[in-house]
Parts: structure tokens; C-alpha cells; sequence
């Protein structure tokens, strides 16, 4: 089973739905993010949360909102979905790294979402 | 906030030569630089990283080299095969705590 993982893989809906995208991973670590793929503009972060009662803004959050469930659950969800949200989402993890500020990211598969 | 350029966007090669990535940044307090693959139809996965202390790192056929004093990096993949083809990002992390910033990407294809 994967560390990280992204449900739905694939979703279709129309404008104005509300859509919500689920990352769960067993990796244990504290640090979750939600990044958006574009072709030609590489990954975008939209949110991060690096504990349970903490969430924050990413480069490109507007449109989107996210909940920490737990530990090991992170909610990305879109209120009223436009068309120019159309995109790959892909969750990533990472471990809290004491005394440096970065560190390996593990992404899921990435979950694919059309808007029609 | 920090501004990353990757080229090329697309790179094709023959089996067997060599391909390099270059990626430059804007903030000179950064200090962690990774490189990501990406297969079609997977997430992003680490194949190389470095740090702001190192000037090159290498790992097999792989290589990253860092100019701090330039604000580069680069990726260097030597003898090249076919499932060296993917999506290859960099990006740059260091200055905001525990967040990178990517490069566009470049598509990296190998040809037999």
C-alpha cells in the first residue's frame, strides 16, 4: 500500500460544485502540504499544515480551504469550483526537521480533477 | 518570495549521452536544493538533493552542482537510458521553514 494516499484519483464535476480531495499517509509524519500541477508552471503550493492545529497559506490559496483531520489526514476542498481550477492536486508529507528548514517531500499519486 | 527558473523545458537525448538541468534562484538566503523525477502517472519522488555548505553531490549516474555565488544549480545524468525519461523538477527550499518552491520542469526524453 502507498504511504501517501490521494483520493479520488480522478473526478469530473461542473462549475459551482463543491469538491473535496482526501490525502491520508501512514509515514507518520507531522508536516502535510497540498500542491497544485500546470503544465509549464511546475508545483504550486496552495496549503501546508505542519500539526494538527496548525494551517497555512500557500503561494496560491484562494479558492481552496483545507481541514487537518488528525495526524494523518489532510482535506483539500474547493467551495465553488471554477473551470481555471482544473489541474493535478497532489498531497505531499514530509518529517519536522529540527535545526534545518527543509527536507524530503513524499507525494501521493495525485488526484486529477476536471472542471467543467 | 523566492523565483525559480528551470530550462531547459524540454530536453531530448540518445541513449547513452549525457543530459543537464540547470535551475536558478532568486533569494540568496536559500539553502537546501532538491531534484524531483516524476514517471507518468506517479507523484514527484527525490533523486538528489544538496545543501548550501556542499558544491556537488553525487549518486551513481546522477550528479547536482550548486553555485551559491551565481544562485545556480544544475543536474547532471550521465550514460543516459530509456527509463531515465520523466518529468524532472527542481526546487529550492530554506528561507520559509519546511516550504520549497519548484522549478517549471523539464521533460526529459531518451531515445534508444
Amino acid at each position: 500500500d502507498a504511504d501517501v494516499t490521494q483520493t479520488p484519483r480522478n473526478r469530473i464535476t461542473k462549475t459551482g460544485k463543491r469538491i473535496m480531495l482526501e490525502c491520508s499517509q501512514t509515514k507518520g509524519h507531522d508536516r502535510m502540504y497540498w500542491y497544485r500541477q500546470d503544465p509549464g508552471l511546475g508545483l504550486q503550493l496552495i496549503y501546508y499544515s505542519f500539526d494538527v492545529k496548525d494551517i497555512n497559506k500557500g503561494e496560491i490559496s484562494d479558492g481552496y480551504s483545507v481541514s487537518r483531520q488528525a495526524q494523518a489526514k489532510f482535506s483539500l476542498s474547493l467551495e465553488s469550483a471554477i473551470p481555471n481550477q482544473t489541474a493535478l492536486y497532489f498531497c505531499a508529507t514530509s518529517e519536522g526537521m529540527e535545526g534545518l528548514t527543509s527536507g524530503e517531500l513524499f507525494f501521493g499519486e495525485g488526484s486529477r480533477l476536471t472542471v467543467l | 518570495g523566492e523565483n525559480v527558473e528551470q530550462h531547459p523545458s524540454t530536453l531530448s537525448v540518445q541513449e547513452g549521452d549525457s543530459a543537464v538541468i540547470k535551475c536558478t534562484y532568486s533569494d540568496s538566503a536559500s539553502n537546501y536544493f532538491p531534484w524531483y523525477k516524476q514517471e507518468l502517472g506517479k507523484g514527484p519522488q527525490l533523486i538528489i538533493d544538496i545543501r548550501s555548505n556542499v558544491g556537488e553531490k553525487k549518486d551513481q549516474r546522477i550528479a547536482v552542482t550548486l553555485n551559491k555565488t551565481a544562485k545556480h544549480f544544475s543536474l547532471h545524468i550521465t550514460e543516459t537510458q530509456p527509463e531515465d525519461s520523466a518529468v524532472y523538477f527542481c526546487a529550492v527550499g530554506g528561507t520559509s521553514y519546511g516550504k520549497l518552491t519548484f522549478g517549471q520542469g523539464t521533460i526529459l526524453t531518451v531515445h534508444p
